[in-house]
């Protein structure tokens, strides 16, 4: 069985800020691991990726993410928040090989503050 | 290219009606899959097509809920007797990678009344 963990639901930061949005997940197998993002009214997109390669993994619009096995994490982060990051934010896992279902976090909204 | 896309984008219906809800994957995409997003569950798997193996159908809440893939294309999602506690976007995923990487539609808002 598989599960995500992403503590809070709601984090706000100032423009140029520093975005750290955290994710824990729990995996009997050896998973993969994503990180998907969600404007209003719209399905969801990819930000990045971990199957096992690198440990630091780099993403679409300024975001990397770090998979730690040790503390079972992969927190996303972004050095400097721009306005047009404000949305919803899901960590999600699924078993490592081909296709298979992902489980998601329950999502973190971002805020970003002028 | 053209993503996934499902149909139709809003769906408003009465409890006790049934439902098809629609998704064309990406071209060529070999696995196909039905989530749903509500409020008080976040998102939850519902079922998942791989090719020609017989679908994963362990997320299905109830046995109102069914879904198809026809020529390995295109899938709907039939809900029966809806109840209001159906209501929410049902997300449909395309994956053609070994990494498992998946693209989804942008989802149809089903309300019952």
């Amino acid at each position: 069985a598989q599960s995500v963990t992403q503590l809070g639901s709601h984090v706000s930061v100032s423009e140029g800020a520093l975005v750290l949005l955290r994710c824990n997940y729990s995996s009997s197998v050896p998973p993969y691991l994503f990180w998907y993002v969600q404007y209003p009214n719209q399905g969801l997109q990819l930000l990045l990726k971990y199957t096992s390669a690198a440990t630091l993994v780099k993403g679409i619009n300024g975001f990397e993410a770090e998979f730690k096995k040790s503390e079972t994490s992969f927190h996303l982060t972004k050095p400097s928040a721009h306005m047009s990051d404000a949305a919803e934010y899901f960590c999600a896992v699924s078993e490592s090989g081909a296709n298979s279902k992902l489980t998601f976090g329950k999502g973190i909204t971002l805020s970003v503050r002028p | 290219g053209a993503g996934v896309s499902q149909s139709p984008s809003n769906k408003v219906t009465e409890k006790g009606k049934d439902v098809e809800l629609r998704c064309d994957p990406i071209s060529g995409h070999t696995a196909l899959y039905w989530y749903r997003q509500s409020l008080g569950q976040g998102l939850e798997f519902l079922i998942y097509f791989q090719g020609n193996s017989a679908p994963d159908k362990s997320g299905l809440p109830s046995d109102r809920f069914s879904a198809e893939r026809t020529g390995g294309s295109v899938s709907t999602l039939t809900i029966q007797r809806t109840q209001q506690e159906d209501s929410a976007v049902y997300l449909c995923a395309s994956s053609s990678t070994r990494y498992n990487e998946q693209f989804f539609g942008p989802g149809t808002r089903l309300t019952v009344l």
